[in-house]
């Protein structure tokens, strides 16, 4: 099946910084990634859907300042954390529609400090 | 959008038991994933059953669309099936959206 690269896995940062974190397809081209959020002892939280060649579309309640998303080929979608916060940590998640199903990355585990 | 809710929440057993997860959801779904994530945090695509029964080892599901549920079977448990099990319906459009969750802890 298709597999899904995310980086970093983790990434400890300051607060006020900008950290990204990208999610690659290896094997698959993809029109569409999903972008999730994960705190602690929760369920995966869709933030914003990324689309090839045009901006995302973020749920209600996700700034598109904040989260900046960028799905420039087919291969590669990136998120942007600008300005984290301490409350801005969590577990980020990538996902590709295979259009027989869904695979994810293997997260991002962000600590802001 | 649709509200998906999971029983139970939290779930102990011991190895080699059976058990079985529920999911309901409040509207019609156009499909269904169960997901297995483990202790890293990694997610494990289980299923993809929009209706009817799979199976897969010792893991099948089961979904009844009409009566908004789905069911995942877990026989004879082991310790490496511990984790937070998902499930996760796509109401409209080709997103989906995660179900609260079980957490399983299999006990040797």
């Amino acid at each position: 099946g298709a597999v899904v690269s995310q980086h970093p896995s983790w990434v400890i940062c300051k607060s006020g910084t900008s950290v990204k974190i990208e999610c690659r397809s290896l094997d698959f081209q993809a029109t569409t990634m999903f972008w999730y959020r994960q705190f602690p002892k929760q369920s995966l939280m869709l933030m914003a859907t990324s689309n090839e060649g045009s901006k995302a579309t973020y749920e209600q309640g996700v700034e598109k300042d904040k989260f900046l998303i960028n799905h420039a080929s087919l291969t590669l979608s990136t998120l942007t954390v600008t300005s984290a916060h301490p409350e801005d940590s969590s577990f980020y998640i990538c996902s590709l529609d295979l259009n027989y199903g869904y695979t994810f990355g293997s997260g991002t585990r962000l600590t802001v400090v | 959008g649709i509200q998906v809710e999971q029983s139970p929440p939290d779930l102990i057993l011991q190895e080699g038991a059976n058990s079985t997860l529920r999911c309901n959801f409040s509207d019609s779904v156009n499909n269904l994933q169960w997901f297995h994530q483990n202790p890293w945090g990694q997610l494990i695509n289980l299923f993809y059953i929009p209706s009817g029964t799979k199976q897969n080892g010792r893991l099948s599901a089961t979904t009844v669309a009409t009566e908004r549920y789905s069911l995942l079977y877990i026989s004879s448990s082991q310790t490496t099936d511990s984790g937070v099990y998902f499930c996760a319906p796509i109401h409209t459009g080709n997103q989906f959206y995660f179900g609260t969750g079980t957490s399983l802890t299999v006990i040797p």
